[in-house]
């Protein structure tokens, strides 16, 4: 079965620090990686995905993420906070072959001025 | 192109109510899915629907809850006898295609439903 783990619940980054949250998944096939962002009584907004390819994605606001296969890992990173950053972000792994799309229980981001 | 629509946003019910929760998918997607966000927790998968089918509700809670996706309108949650621990973020999102065969599609999501039951 798919899961996805995101070690921290919480990150405190300094504004126009970088930035890294945490993400590691398992599944028995070839996974398909997204990032989602969530704001206060808000949905959930996609930020970007890995499909195949190039290892290093880059996503919306600035925010990347690397594939890495050997460490099944899928880690958000950003150069340069913003305080505007400042929000719950989830990690997300499909296996290729199912529907399903699971989701980590989500990291708190602090950007603090 | 408007995206995913749920309604109400907010939604109070007394214990034993029934609740329903809609959800509208963006324009062109025919896969509904249907997440539970509880305080401070991470999305929960409670059931995916096409129209007219279920293909997956392994999410769902055994009793109370139903949930449908009709040829015309939008998917229906469906909470009958709300408890208070039924207390929760609903979230609907929708993709374009059978994501896990025909590609990565992403979901997306909308605003969510708020119940509360007192």
């Amino acid at each position: 079965a798919q899961s996805v783990a995101q070690p921290e619940d919480q990150v405190n980054v300094a504004e126009g620090n970088p930035l890294t949250v945490k993400c590691t998944y398992s599944v028995s096939g070839n996974p398909y990686l997204f990032w989602y962002v969530q704001y206060p009584n808000r949905g959930l907004q996609f930020l970007l995905k890995y499909i195949t390819g190039d290892n290093l994605v880059k996503g919306s606001y600035g925010f990347e993420a690397e594939f890495n296969k050997s460490q099944t890992s899928f880690h958000l990173k950003k150069p340069s906070a913003l305080v505007s950053d400042s929000a719950l972000y989830f990690c997300a792994v499909r296996d290729m072959g199912d529907d399903k799309i699971i989701f980590g229980k989500g990291t708190r981001l602090h950007i603090l001025p | 192109n408007a995206g995913v629509m749920q309604n109400p946003r907010h939604l109070v019910r007394r214990r034993g109510q029934e609740a329903r929760l809609r959800c509208s998918p963006m324009k062109g997607h025919s896969h509904v899915y249907w997440y539970r966000q509880l305080p401070e927790e991470g999305l929960k998968f409670m059931v995916y629907l096409q129209k007219e089918n279920i293909i997956d509700e392994s999410g769902m809670p055994k009793e109370r809850f139903s949930a449908e996706f009709p040829k015309e309108g939008p998917s229906i949650l469906r909470i009958q006898q709300v408890v208070r621990g039924d207390s929760a973020a609903y979230f609907c999102a929708s993709s374009p295609s059978r994501t896990g065969v025909e590609g990565g599609y992403e979901q997306y999501f909308g605003p969510g439903t708020r119940l509360t039951v007192t």
